[in-house]
Order: structure tokens, then C-alpha cells, then sequence
């Protein structure tokens, strides 16, 4: 089964800050990987995707994807409070099931 | 469009009594999941079908654990004699077969075992 290692487990920036989270996959055969959000009480949401090597900007969100390395990472800039939640990656073999990190807490300080 | 509807949102229970989870997918999804997120956890995979067929039910902790989804829509996850290790949140998420779509997710029941 896929192993999926975080880091790092908490992360605190101020506002208006950059916040870096990093996840390995331990599965080769993962192709398709996933950055999704979950604030408290709430399941958690998708929040983008990247299939192919190199970066990928979504507003003030750039995933990065190096599958040699099995390696993502997510950077959110100009950080919010509202960014504040729990982050999971999530790797899909064969588009299949996701396997999901154990998650970074990421809180945004006014 | 109605997002994946669970119920109940919250359980109680003591250890030995059954409980049974509820999750209404998204209209069409033919994939359905249930996850388990321990507090301050990642979702972890308990079994998912396709349609009406059990997938993969590997992961399901014992023979505690049941999940049917017998029409190919709805879809519940039964625990009987529940243990205090069984604490957490359940998820049900829902999705088309096809590597773009992300699964998308209910807000979950979460359960007490006193």
C-alpha cells in the first residue's frame, strides 16, 4: 500500500507570509497527485492537482511535481488566516484510489 | 448540485453497542469511498466499490467492519460492537472513474466510543 510521508506535522506564518509543505510517495506507480484542504468540522476539499513534472500556479498556490524523486510540494503565498487548516497530499495509482498524508496544521497569524 | 450527504453527523456510544453510517453520493458517481481520519490524522481507506461491486475491502479493520452499497447508489458502513479504538471521523467521498476527477468528500460523522 502506498506510504505517504508530510512534513512538517505544524507550521505557523504570519500573515501575508509563504507557507511550504513537502509530501514523498513510497508507490512508483503513482501518477496523479492531489493537495486538499480541511478546515475544522468540515471534510476535507480538493483544493488542486498535478499529473506532470514541474510547477503548477493556481492563484496563490504553486504545487510542484518531481516523480523521479516521487516528490510534491504545495506554496502558498501572501498566506491568509482563512488559509489556516489542516493540508493533506494525496497520491492516485493508476487513478485508483487516493492515499493521503498524515497532514501538515497550518496556521496564519494576523 | 447536492454534494455527498452523511448522516449522522455525530454518534455516541459505549463499547460493545453497533452503529451504522449513511452516505448519499454525488448523482452519477459511479466510485464510492469510506475513509477513517483518526483526530489530527490523515484519511485512511476502509473499502471502496465501483457501482455496486466491493473493490477493495482489504483495509477494513476486522470483521467489526461491514459496508454495503447494494444498489450502486447509497451506500452504509456498519460497526458492530464498537471499540474505543474505533474513535474517529468516518468519510464518504464520491467520484467518476477517471484520473482528473478528485473524489469529492461529505463532512463526515464523527464517533465517540466511550
Amino acid at each position: 500500500q502506498q506510504k505517504v510521508q508530510q512534513s512538517p506535522e505544524s507550521l505557523i506564518v504570519p500573515e501575508g507570509g509563504m507557507a511550504s509543505l513537502n509530501c514523498t510517495f513510497s508507490d512508483r506507480n503513482s501518477q496523479y497527485f492531489w493537495w486538499y484542504r480541511q478546515h475544522s468540522g468540515e471534510g476535507p476539499k480538493a483544493l488542486m492537482s498535478i499529473f506532470s513534472n514541474g510547477d503548477k500556479k493556481e492563484g496563490r498556490f504553486t504545487a510542484h511535481l518531481n516523480k523521479a524523486s516521487l516528490y510534491v510540494s504545495l506554496h502558498i503565498k501572501d498566506s491568509q488566516p482563512s488559509d489556516s487548516a489542516l493540508y493533506f497530499c494525496a497520491g492516485m495509482p493508476n487513478y485508483n484510489v487516493l492515499y493521503f498524508g498524515s497532514g501538515t496544521k497550518l496556521t496564519v497569524e494576523p | 448540485e447536492a454534494g455527498v450527504t452523511q448522516s449522522p453527523r455525530y454518534a455516541v456510544l459505549q463499547e460493545g453497542q453497533a452503529v451504522s453510517f449513511w452516505c448519499d453520493p454525488i448523482s452519477g458517481h459511479d466510485t464510492l469511498y469510506w475513509y477513517q481520519q483518526p483526530r489530527d490524522q490523515g484519511p485512511q481507506l476502509l473499502v471502496y466499490f465501483r457501482d455496486e461491486a466491493v473493490i477493495d475491502n482489504s483495509q477494513l479493520p476486522s470483521d467489526r467492519f461491514s459496508a454495503v452499497r447494494p444498489k450502486g447508489t447509497n451506500s452504509t458502513l456498519k460497526i458492530q460492537s464498537a471499540k474505543q479504538g474505533d474513535t474517529a471521523t468516518y468519510l464518504c467521498a464520491s467520484s467518476f472513474l477517471q484520473p482528473n476527477q478528485a473524489p469529492l468528500f461529505g463532512e463526515g460523522t464523527r464517533l465517540s466510543v466511550l
